[in-house]
């Protein structure tokens, strides 16, 4: 079954930083990009980060630029997310994607994880 | 990158079509036929829906629809059923080589 498994969420302070990952099975991970996507309680969908399927190319919505960055260990099957100087408002389920098209970016996300929640609080 | 805009809710009754519209810009949903739908119970992760404007992924429903009309994008759920009573959200590709989503809609299927 394909599948992506986010893991790494939990209670930090403002400031502090978060590892998240998202590890994938049963699919050629290697040929497709992997965005990450958040939601705040009771709210809506923000797009946040995507990676290429190389990890050669990342882009960053303008609200995490500077402060997330994302990786990929393609011998692990795993898309890393690198979150810093965390703030209130960056708290969310984060989830991971895949693209439904190996190679390029075109919004499409076919793969879901269950998402991961991250709290961020003093 | 502001959000796309969608309606906050669409209700229809059983066996009934519903159409929830998603408008950007031209440097979005007007400029580039990557434009996709999402629905989302609660409690659940997004299910893509359509993709590429008018695409169905394997094992949708054909009851689901995508169109585009220069800067709004409409997804038109026909014969409405209860399970299709979600959120709902759009997003697109944009020019700044990033995603914009849209800030959902609520289906409430009376």
């Amino acid at each position: 079954q394909v599948q992506l498994v986010e893991s790494g969420g939990g209670v930090v302070q403002p400031g502090g930083s978060l590892r998240l990952s998202c590890v994938a099975s049963t699919f050629a991970f290697s040929r497709y990009g992997i965005h990450w996507v958040r939601q705040a309680p009771g709210k809506g969908l923000e797009w946040v980060a995507f990676i290429r399927h190389d990890g050669y190319n990342q882009y960053y919505a303008d609200s995490v630029k500077g402060r997330f960055t994302t990786s990929r260990d393609n011998s692990k099957n795993t898309v890393y997310l690198h979150m810093n100087s965390l703030r209130a408002e960056d708290s969310a389920v984060y989830f991971c994607a895949k693209e439904i098209v190996g190679g390029i970016l075109q919004s499409a996300f076919d793969i879901w994880g269950q998402g991961t929640m991250v709290t961020v609080s003093s | 990158q502001s959000a796309l805009t969608q309606p906050a809710s669409v209700s229809g009754s059983p066996g009934q079509s519903i159409t929830i519209s998603c408008t950007g810009t031209s440097s979005d949903v007007g400029g580039y036929n990557y434009v996709s739908w999402y629905q989302q119970h609660p409690g659940k992760a997004p299910k893509l829906m359509i993709f590429e404007v008018s695409n169905r992924p394997s094992g949708v429903s054909n009851r689901f629809s995508g169109s585009k009309s220069g800067n709004t994008a409409s997804l038109t759920i026909s014969g409405l059923q209860a399970e299709d009573e979600a959120d709902y959200y759009c997003n697109s590709y944009t020019s700044a080589t990033t995603v914009v989503f849209g800030g959902g809609t609520r289906l409430t299927v009376l």
